[in-house]
């Protein structure tokens, strides 16, 4: 079975200083992942998305992730936290020929201190 | 706005009365998924629709929920004699099948008292 763990369940960073959230898959297959952002009382919004094209994936805000097959990772990292940047992050591993459906980690919530 | 609407935003019901909620997809996307999420959690698959048909159906989804998704367009999801387990939000998502890249409605929250 296809899952993700995300290795911290809170974050906090100082503005300006860099983000990294940590994620782990398992999949029996090369997978589809994906970064998605929920701030408060708004729906799930795409960060990026990793389809074996390229190792390293470069998202929306400054985000972008690198996928580790040997180390089985794909953490989400940018160099600057920004105020905005303050929201719950997910680690989504899609399984393969199951029709699409996302499965989630448990979330990380980011916190930016001024 | 991702173009995803769902209705209503917020629900309180009393344990044991039917809700229904409403989603309206991006209108060329074919495939439809309703998902579920606690607090503290992240959402957990609930069944996804191609077109009109409803092709999977997650074990958390009990025999009180239905769904359906009459000419492949809007759905709805129906939890009857809801109890306090049902509280949570319920979101849902569309794609076009060949992209696989879900878009999110802002969500329904329920609570049950």
């Amino acid at each position: 079975a296809q899952s993700v763990t995300q290795l911290d369940s809170h974050v906090s960073v100082s503005e300006g200083t860099p983000v990294l959230l940590r994620c782990n898959y398992s999949s029996s297959y090369s997978p589809s992942l994906f970064w998605y952002v929920q701030h408060p009382n708004k729906g799930l919004q795409l960060l990026l998305k990793y389809t074996s094209a390229a190792t390293l994936v470069k998202g929306i805000n400054g985000f972008e992730a690198e996928f580790k097959k040997s180390e089985t990772s794909f953490h989400l990292t940018k160099p600057s936290a920004h105020m905005s940047d303050a929201a719950e992050y997910f680690c989504v591993v899609t399984p393969w020929n199951q029709g699409g459906k996302l499965i989630f980690g448990q979330g990380t919530e980011l916190s930016v201190k001024p | 706005d991702t173009g995803v609407s769902q209705d209503p935003r917020h629900k309180i019901t009393k344990r044991g009365q039917n809700v229904t909620f409403r989603c309206d997809p991006i209108s060329e996307h074919n495939r439809l998924y309703w998902y579920r999420q606690t607090l503290g959690q992240g959402p957990e698959f609930l069944t996804y629709f191609q077109n009109e048909a409803q092709l999977e159906k997650s074990r958390l989804l009990s025999d009180r929920f239905s769904a359906e998704r009459p000419k492949g367009s809007f759905s709805t999801l129906e939890i009857q004699r809801t109890e306090q387990g049902d509280s949570a939000m319920y979101l849902c998502a569309s794609t076009w099948d060949r992209e696989n890249i879900q878009y999110f409605g802002a969500g329904t929250r329920l609570s049950v008292l």
